[in-house]
């Protein structure tokens, strides 16, 4: 099935640096979709991006949904500590549309 | 208030017992999901619901049933709880699959000892 691999597995930064993140898959992906999951709470989407070259903003993240329809990116540009928690991609499985999901990101940021 | 509850948030349980983990939300969403999530594994597909009655099975649903009466309920029973289950159960509900994304629970952090 359709696969999503996502890199950097964890990162740690200092306060005030920008972030980036990859998505990438062998297959296409018609939407693009990013969450981030806090410490004991459930993943909170926070970017969709339905068109490839699409790049959408929200705050401080700004997402990429890659020409090739293969990858997806996101940035956050000057990190505070409430960034904290797991990024994910995930997109709708072109068979079933339920969502695959990537394994995350993992960002730690030091104040 | 959130359109999505799980109970309980928590739940320490014995080898061989069963469990009952409940979803219930108040968006009346068609599709329901019920997620495992474990370090290493990151969000893992057990059963999914697309309307009363009809649910169907994920990657990794052994072990595990599932029920919907009702619309706004989703019901995932371990039958005879494994070590191997303990995990963190997230609950999702969505309105057209995956097109627009999924709304998760806060969910369940089960430990089977």
């Amino acid at each position: 099935g359709q696969q999503l691999n996502q890199s950097p597995q964890s990162m740690f930064i200092q306060e005030g640096e920008d972030v980036s993140m990859n998505c990438t898959s062998s297959s296409i992906f018609n939407t693009w979709l990013w969450y981030k999951q806090e410490p004991g709470e459930g993943p909170v989407l926070l970017i969709a991006l339905y068109k490839a070259g699409e790049l959408t903003s929200n705050g401080r993240l700004t997402a990429q949904f890659g020409i090739t329809r293969k990858d997806s990116f996101l940035n956050i540009s000057a990190s505070i500590p409430s960034d904290v928690g797991i990024y994910f991609c995930a997109g709708p499985n072109r068979g079933s549309e339920k969502l695959v999901f990537g394994k995350g990101t993992k960002l730690t940021v030091n104040p | 208030d959130a359109g999505i509850t799980q109970s309980p948030r928590h739940k320490v349980t014995e080898t061989g017992t069963p469990v009952t983990l409940r979803c219930h939300q108040t968006e009346n969403h068609r599709y329901m999901y019920w997620y495992r999530q474990d370090p290493g594994h990151g969000l893992r597909l057990i059963h999914y619901s697309y309307g009363v009655k009809d649910t169907d099975k994920g990657e990794v649903s052994d072990g595990y049933s599932v029920s919907r009466s009702k619309t706004e309920d989703f019901l995932l029973t371990l039958e005879s709880a494994t070590s191997s289950q303990t995990s963190v159960y997230f609950c999702a509900i969505s309105t057209r699959q995956g097109l627009y994304g999924y709304t998760f629970g806060s969910g369940t952090r089960l430990t089977v000892v």
